[in-house]
């Protein structure tokens, strides 16, 4: 079955660049299904960051728009996020997951475990 | 841009007890929405897509109901291991959670 499993340091620096990775293992990147990041500051609820497809095609949450590209490396089977100019707002949890087309509409069926990722100096 | 807007925020119920949460969307969805339930250092869980289908190997307590605006999930009789916090979903979109708690 497929697993995810994010990796990256855990802590950056105030206007520095967050960059985490999803390995995705048991099944390809290449099915048919985006690939998204999620994230959930502590104690609070989640958040959608982006999405990308295979294909390279992506979707990003307005708010955040300007600061994240999420990007895929099909020969390594994984797909990655960078967040730019972070502050402490941007600590969180953070989790990758695949948004499966179901009969209708699209869930979250697969996630990784998340990572806790901390903006301080 | 989709709003959900779940209530209660908190629910207080004892086990055995029939738990009702709402999801209003700010425009109609049709039927596609999903509920995940989550617990305290875990990743969120898939109950129901699609307004109203149980995930792979989700009890049959739980279910889903709505279209368009209005959804509702429902668990029947709830059992210790259901006290967690319930979000709805749609596409890029997360409602704000509601606490099912132990009363």
């Amino acid at each position: 079955q497929v697993q995810l499993q994010e990796s990256g340091p855990g802590l950056v620096k105030p206007s520095g660049t967050l960059s985490l990775t999803c390995a995705v293992s048991g099944g390809s990147i290449s099915s048919s299904n985006w690939w998204s990041w999620v994230r959930q500051p502590p104690g609070k609820g989640l958040e959608w960051i982006g999405e990308i497809y295979h294909s390279g095609s992506t979707n990003y949450n307005p708010s955040l728009k300007s600061r994240v590209t999420i990007s895929v490396d099909k020969s390594k089977n994984q797909f990655s996020l960078k967040l730019s100019s972070v502050t402490a707002a941007d600590t969180a949890v953070y989790y990758c997951a695949r948004l499966y087309s179901m009969i209708l509409g699209f869930a979250f069926d697969i996630w990784g475990q998340g990572t806790m990722v901390t903006v301080s100096s | 841009e989709i709003v959900l807007t779940q209530s209660p925020a908190t629910l207080s119920l004892s086990p055995g007890e029939r738990a009702t949460l709402s999801c209003r969307a700010s425009q109609s969805v049709s039927s596609y929405l999903a509920w995940y339930q989550q617990k305290p250092g875990q990743a969120p869980r898939l109950l129901i897509y699609d307004a109203s289908n149980r995930a792979t190997g989700i009890p049959a307590r739980f279910s889903g109901s709505g279209s368009g605006t209005d959804f509702t999930l429902t668990i029947s009789s709830l059992e210790p291991e259901d006290f967690a916090v319930y979000y709805c979903q749609q596409r890029g979109t997360f409602g704000q959670g509601t606490k099912v708690e132990i009363k």
